[in-house]
């Protein structure tokens, strides 16, 4: 079984949908992150989180929230969709004293 | 400003041709500088870290080594399951990582 999972792994919504990206962890780690990439922008940091309680936003929190709901589940939400927010998602853990970042296989999401 | 960028954009060898890809930065605080291999449709997969300037490691045809400015990925003798897009990432000072866009490494048999 994969240690980093996501859900769903593909999806199309309509602009103004709330939808919500799912992640799943059996590695144990503390930290978690979310990361989007585009084409041509690389992957960039929209929030992590180094425990339940501590959640810190990225480089582009913008239009995201995310909820973690324990050490080993962390979502991101994205509460009104727009075409823009079209992109591949990926969810990360990694160890505390390691900093090595563990990645899902992604979510592709299409905004119409 | 932090910054990580990374060069050829793409690159095409034939198998057995060596080459290194390079990877330059500016960050306040360096952490770490990582390597990660990215295949077609998959998550980015864990090479190397390294801390210091003058560091190296070592993975079978992979070699990286990094100075105060730049990082090199040296693949030695490739072949056509190195194909893959490389991706370098520094950990900032604050915690946050930055990544570069990659390079897209294609091994021709």
């Amino acid at each position: 079984d994969a240690d980093v999972t996501q859900t769903p792994r593909n999806r199309i919504t309509k602009t103004g949908k709330r939808i919500m990206l799912e992640c799943s962890q059996t590695k144990g780690h503390d930290r978690m992150y979310w990361y989007r990439q585009d084409p041509g922008l690389g992957l960039r940091l929209i929030y992590y989180s180094f425990d339940v309680k501590d959640i810190n936003k990225g480089e582009i929190s913008d239009g995201y929230s995310v909820s973690r709901q324990a050490q080993a589940k962390f979502s991101l939400s994205l509460e009104s969709a727009i075409p823009n927010q079209t992109a591949l998602y990926f969810c990360a853990t990694s160890d505390l004293s390691l900093e090595t970042q563990y990645f899902g296989p992604g979510t592709r999401l299409l905004v119409l | 400003e932090d910054q990580v960028t990374q060069s050829p954009e793409a690159l095409r060898l034939q198998e057995g041709e060596s080459s290194s890809l390079n990877c330059s930065y500016t960050v306040s605080g360096l952490r770490g500088l990582f390597w990660y291999r990215q295949d077609p449709g998959k998550g980015p997969e864990f090479l190397f870290t390294l801390y210091s300037a003058g560091e190296e490691k070592e993975k079978e045809r992979l070699k990286a080594t990094l100075t105060k400015k730049e990082s090199f990925l040296h693949i030695t003798a490739p072949k056509p399951e190195d194909s893959a897009t490389y991706l370098c990432a520094v950990q900032a000072r604050g915690n946050q990582f930055y990544f570069g866009t990659g390079t897209s490494l294609t091994v021709i048999p």
